[in-house]
């Protein structure tokens, strides 16, 4: 059964580094989302990205984030300068149709970042 | 803004009885998906409702969505320890931007 996969499982950077998360989404799916979820509380919306380009972001995505699809197959969340808050779990998602009024989400298995 | 209401945030309960998890908003939605979330894992899609009115059912879990499209609630018939879990609604709004409820942690004792 096809899967969103995720890389790396576990990030553990330094504050003020850039950090990139990586995400393979599902083959012929067309929207992608990033999610965060600090740990103990809900999952957080940050940003949906479809045909090259964000469709909706919430107000914690700042300038210090950005998305990617660099390539056919990889979706890619950037932190410029990571801070201690910034540690979470990060779950990318995506779905073939939200458009259509359903927008099913596949959930990979999430990167832990730690901001030491 | 918390667009998603979810409760309760916690439940206990003794293997075979029933229970009700709500999800509520003042918002309509697109859809609404409910999963299930392990600890240190992705939440698991259970089940997408598109229609208001609509009722779906998974073995003994029954989904219902509002008429109103602004409401959802998640019905587990004789439950089992193996229903224990982090049970979350999203809301899919403007087909654009998912919110999650807060989650309901369920705890099932044999």
């Amino acid at each position: 059964e096809p899967e969103v996969t995720q890389t790396p499982s576990h990030q553990v950077t330094q504050m003020g580094q850039e950090v990139i998360l990586r995400c393979v989404p599902i083959s012929n799916h067309l929207y992608f989302y990033w999610y965060r979820q600090i740990l103990g509380q809900k999952v957080e919306f940050l940003v949906s990205f479809y045909n090259n380009e964000i469709s909706e972001k919430s107000e914690i995505f700042d300038d210090q984030f950005s998305v990617e699809r660099p390539d056919g197959s990889n979706f890619t969340l950037k932190i410029r300068s990571t801070k201690l808050e910034d540690s979470a779990m990060y779950f990318c998602a995506s779905s073939e149709r939200p458009r259509q009024g359903a927008g099913e989400q596949y959930f990979g298995p999430g990167t832990r970042l730690t901001v030491t | 803004t918390q667009l998603l209401e979810q409760s309760p945030q916690f439940l206990s309960i003794q293997e075979g009885e029933n229970l009700t998890v709500y999800c509520n908003s003042s918002s309509v939605f697109s859809s609404l998906q409910w999963y299930r979330q392990e600890p240190g894992e992705g939440p698991v899609l259970l089940v997408t409702v598109v229609t208001g009115g609509e009722v779906k059912k998974l073995k003994r879990l029954t989904f219902q969505f509002g008429d109103a499209r602004k409401d959802s609630s998640l019905h587990i018939t004789a439950a089992q320890p193996g229903d224990t879990g982090l049970y979350l609604c999203a809301g899919l709004y403007n087909f654009n931007k998912f919110y999650f409820g807060s989650g309901t942690k369920l705890n099932v004792k044999p």
